[in-house]
């Protein structure tokens, strides 16, 4: 299986705070996408990153790259309860969107 | 409005039925999908297609079928549902950058 991997599994924080998550991947790529899933819906892409890239923002989005380690990480600063959902990477790896296992975040007022 | 339908939101079948799930797509999109999303194992592909009448497996294609007649609809089919099927379906259409999803099919086999 292609499939990626993210950590951590689940993550808790109080509103204001920051959270970081991480994917690693296993192939090589073109690009590097983030999505968001709140319970029991579909995915929504948050933003993507391609491999000649390094770091690339969005509002409170900060997602970096590496390549050469296979990974990416996804920052959201100043957390809110509302961003309280699951977030998953993805990369197209032989034609197939692949995503990761996906770490679930919780933002406690 | 970019829209990605998937046909039910809930359903609920017997074992040994054959159950068709339906996924239609507005966005002119070549790439289709479908996952299966169950606690802990992420979102895992169980078929794709990248052209009308074009098909491939994903990583976990046993028990299902699918059929692209037409690029806007992508359909799964369990050819005899079992227990183990029961799970939340998501159905997805791509360009190179950004895949957008449907609401989801929360399928129970009984």
């Amino acid at each position: 299986s292609q499939q990626g991997e993210e950590d951590p599994q689940a993550l808790s924080i109080q509103e204001g705070e920051n959270a970081t998550m991480n994917c690693s991947y296993k192939t090589s790529i073109n690009n590097l996408q983030w999505y968001r899933q709140n319970s029991g819906r579909g995915l929504v892409h948050l933003i993507l990153i391609r491999s000649n890239e390094r770091e690339k923002h969005s509002g409170r989005l900060r997602v970096t790259l590496d390549t050469s380690k296979k990974s990416s990480s996804l920052l959201i600063t100043a957390s809110r309860a509302a961003d309280t959902a699951s977030y998953f990477c993805a990369h197209v790896g032989f034609q197939k969107l692949v995503f990761g296992t996906g770490t679930r975040l919780l933002v406690s007022p | 409005d970019v829209k990605v339908t998937q046909s039910s939101r809930y359903l609920v079948k017997r074992t040994g039925e054959k159950v068709f799930l339906e996924c239609v797509q507005d966005m002119d999109h070549e790439n289709m999908f479908w996952y299966r999303q169950d606690p802990g194992l992420g979102l895992r592909l169980i078929y794709f297609s990248y052209d009308v009448k074009m098909k491939e497996k994903g990583d976990i294609p046993e028990g299902y079928s699918v059929s692209r007649e037409k690029k806007e609809r992508f359909s799964l089919i369990l050819e005899s549902a079992s227990t183990n099927q029961t799970s939340m379906y998501l159905c997805a259409s791509s360009s190179n950058t950004e895949a957008f999803f449907g609401q989801g099919t929360r399928l129970t086999v009984v």
